[in-house]
């Protein structure tokens, strides 16, 4: 267990509609970073907000977006779902020291989203 | 933009025998290296990271990577391979981001099959 828990496990919707996926990172992380897993894909980062502000951004569409709250947990919304947007989604968190990260991420266990 | 390759989709060893997952990377300044392992519906889990040092370095569950600079490689390696090792393994590299900013590029990812 790497202390990173995501909700739901599972998320089955229609295209058009909008979803929240939810993300409490590890006790002490500032950092939490999100990922959409894929066949067609593979792995691939999305955005990264470190202690409520947005600090890196990757290959996130503009129909998702995302935030960190004051208690550090994490949403990840997206809307206008399509069939292409089924995927594993997952969230990380880090630590960082002296205002750099070198660290590991730790992976929460990802929400497996299926757009009907 | 940094990027990693995983040239190998499957590798397949025989219980007890060593076992090497390649990966090489491309960067511009200074390498970060992590490898992480997924197994089937689970998130990612940390193995092993190169940040300076040490060019052997050693992880979780007995793995260990070699980093060549020159090759600019960093392969996973283990002495004696488990059944239970197979997985999806994936090879990361830190981004140049500044300070806080930080997101990690993946690999395809190598699958290992291990078989008695």
């Amino acid at each position: 267990d790497s202390g990173v828990t995501q909700t739901p496990k599972h998320l089955i919707t229609a295209t058009g509609q909008r979803v929240t996926l939810r993300c409490s990172p590890r006790s002490g992380d500032l950092s939490v970073y999100w990922y959409q897993q894929s066949l067609d894909q593979g792995l691939q980062f999305l955005i990264q907000y470190y202690n409520g502000e947005e600090r890196a951004k990757g290959n996130i569409l503009e129909r998702f977006s995302a935030q960190q709250f004051p208690d550090l947990h994490s949403e990840l919304n997206l809307s206008s779902l399509e069939l292409g947007d089924s995927a594993l989604y997952f969230c990380a968190s880090s630590h960082h020291r002296g205002g750099r990260s070198y660290n590991e991420q730790f992976f929460g266990p990802g929400t497996r989203l299926t757009v009907l | 933009a940094q990027s990693v390759a995983q040239p190998e989709d499957q590798v397949n060893v025989a219980e007890g025998n060593p076992l090497t997952v390649k990966c090489t990377y491309s960067v511009s300044g200074n390498p970060y290296l992590f490898w992480y392992v997924q197994y089937p519906n689970r998130g990612l889990q940390f193995l092993l990271k190169y940040i300076t040092g040490d060019n052997l370095v050693k992880g979780s569950y007995g793995f260990e990577a070699e980093f060549n600079k020159s090759q600019t490689s960093f392969h996973l390696k283990k002495p004696s391979a488990l059944v239970s090792d197979s997985a999806l393994y994936f090879c990361a590299v830190r981004d140049e981001g500044a300070g806080t900013a930080s997101k990690l590029t993946f690999g395809t990812g190598t699958r290992l099959q291990v078989t008695l």
